[in-house]
């Protein structure tokens, strides 16, 4: 079965960085797009970023371009979101999540790994 | 400020129908190829996947729960409501022009 289990999630400082990983197996990870989307405590789900199945092309909101960056690794079946000078706005639970061929994210997502920036 | 746009809160009585409206625009909704999903979160679980390509369910989503798309709007029906929907529901799709995903800012079901 599917299954999207992220890590790498804990405190930091204002300005620090932190790199999340998402474990995929139970499908052909190489042949499908991933998707981050972050949850603000109490508040709704904000999309964070996309990626092609190759990694050809990466998309991201205004919110967190030049400072956030999803890559892939397809060798190892994982995923990931390089954070940089991260905000206490960044605050969240980050979920990954597959693609299912629509540019949205699918069935899919992860239980997510909470990011808090605090100093 | 969510470029898809829902209301806060809708509710409805055991047994009964309720709709939830999401409105977009030509650059997102709008667009044909831009498919709409609906998604379901009970709390601190991760969302759920209702609806995908406007009105398809995922194996396993009773039908119950429909979704339609016209113009710039989408709209997510669910029947029969029982005290197990009431959970937060959100839209989502791609917007072209900010070649970037986007969600609705999410409607609270409460099931009176």
């Amino acid at each position: 079965q599917v299954q999207l289990v992220e890590s790498g999630g804990g405190v930091v400082q204002p300005g620090g960085s932190l790199r999340l990983s998402c474990a995929a197996s139970g499908f052909s990870f190489s042949s499908y797009g991933m998707h981050w989307v972050r949850q603000a405590p109490g508040k709704g789900l904000d999309w964070v970023a996309f990626i092609r199945f190759d990694g050809s092309n990466q998309y991201y909101p205004d919110s967190v371009k030049g400072r956030f960056t999803i890559s892939r690794d397809n060798s190892k079946n994982t995923l990931y979101l390089q954070m940089n000078s991260l905000r206490a706005e960044d605050t969240a639970v980050y979920y990954c999540a597959k693609d299912d061929l629509n540019w949205t994210p699918g069935q899919y997502w992860g239980r997510g790994t909470l990011v808090t920036v605090s100093s | 400020q969510s470029v898809l746009t829902q209301p806060p809160s809708v509710s409805a009585a055991p047994g009964q129908k309720v709709t939830i409206s999401c409105s977009g625009s030509s650059s997102n909704i709008g667009i044909g190829n831009n498919y709409v999903s609906w998604y379901q979160q009970l709390p601190g679980t991760a969302p759920k996947l209702l609806i995908y390509d406007n009105n398809k369910r995922p194996s396993g989503i009773p039908d119950r729960f429909s979704g339609s798309k016209s113009g710039t709007s989408a709209t997510l029906g669910i029947t029969g409501l029982q005290t197990g929907d009431e959970a937060d529901y959100y839209c989502g799709t791609w917007d072209s022009s900010l070649s970037a995903g986007v969600f609705g800012g999410g409607t609270k079901l409460t099931v009176l």
